[in-house]
């Protein structure tokens, strides 16, 4: 059984460009988290889905992340225009349950963002 | 703020050797509290914690929640190499807040 898939893996990019990241949650799962990853914050929960529905984007860091969930097997996060400080890794997760995070969420191998 | 704390932030012992990690929290409305391995790579998931006093085991590894104390601990007996990894508490709240995590180096 498949797990939490991510793509790309790793992504280099320049200051100014956009940047798509991807998630393919666990089928039957209807929760999906999008977290960032850095050694300075530690891991942070960006934003979280439920039912393809945005719950919770408090922890988006500005306008420039925007996150979308058109169906239930499908999520992007999306930074434009990219800056340095947003380099980091990016982990999707999902889970199932109702409400928020009712049970253990599983974790995609992430995305290393480098942002030159 | 929601705050999640766990201690030590280190540590480097001996294959064998027991270990035991610290989570303390403060949350509004406390649902659960999770417990993750992370290697180099992804967060794996260990424990889900929801009822005080109750332990959870697997192998060498067990967790305990105590509400009252608003903390838990991670046990690992008979420590091994493969057991090096940062070990994550995330407490549930309505929203996930993760700790800063504790380094375990298992030396041989």
């Amino acid at each position: 059984d498949a797990g939490v898939i991510q793509s790309p893996r790793h992504e280099v990019t320049e200051m100014g460009q956009e940047v798509t990241l991807r998630c393919k949650p666990i089928s039957g799962h209807n929760s999906l988290f999008w977290y960032r990853q850095t050694m300075m914050r530690g891991l942070e929960l960006l934003i979280y889905f439920n039912n393809n529905v945005p719950i919770d984007d408090s922890g988006m860091p500005e306008d420039r992340f925007s996150a979308k969930m058109p169906n239930a097997s499908f999520s992007t996060l999306k930074i434009q225009p990219s800056e340095p400080r947003d380099s980091a890794v990016y982990f999707c997760a999902s889970s199932f349950g109702q409400g928020f995070a009712s049970y253990e969420q599983y974790f995609g191998p992430g995305t290393r963002l480098t942002v030159t | 703020e929601d705050k999640v704390v766990q201690s030590p932030l280190s540590l480097v012992v001996h294959e064998g050797d027991t270990v035991t990690l610290n989570c303390s929290y403060e949350v509004t409305n406390f649902r659960s509290l999770l417990w993750y391995k992370q290697e180099k790579k992804a967060p794996t998931f260990l424990f889900m914690l929801t009822s005080s006093g109750i332990e959870k085991k697997s192998g060498r590894l067990s967790s305990i929640l105590d509400k009252k104390e608003l903390s838990s601990i991670l046990n690992i007996t008979a420590t091994q190499t493969g057991d090096s990894a940062i070990y994550l508490c995330a407490v549930n709240d309505y929203k996930l807040s993760f700790g800063a995590g504790t380094t375990v180096t298992v030396r041989a």
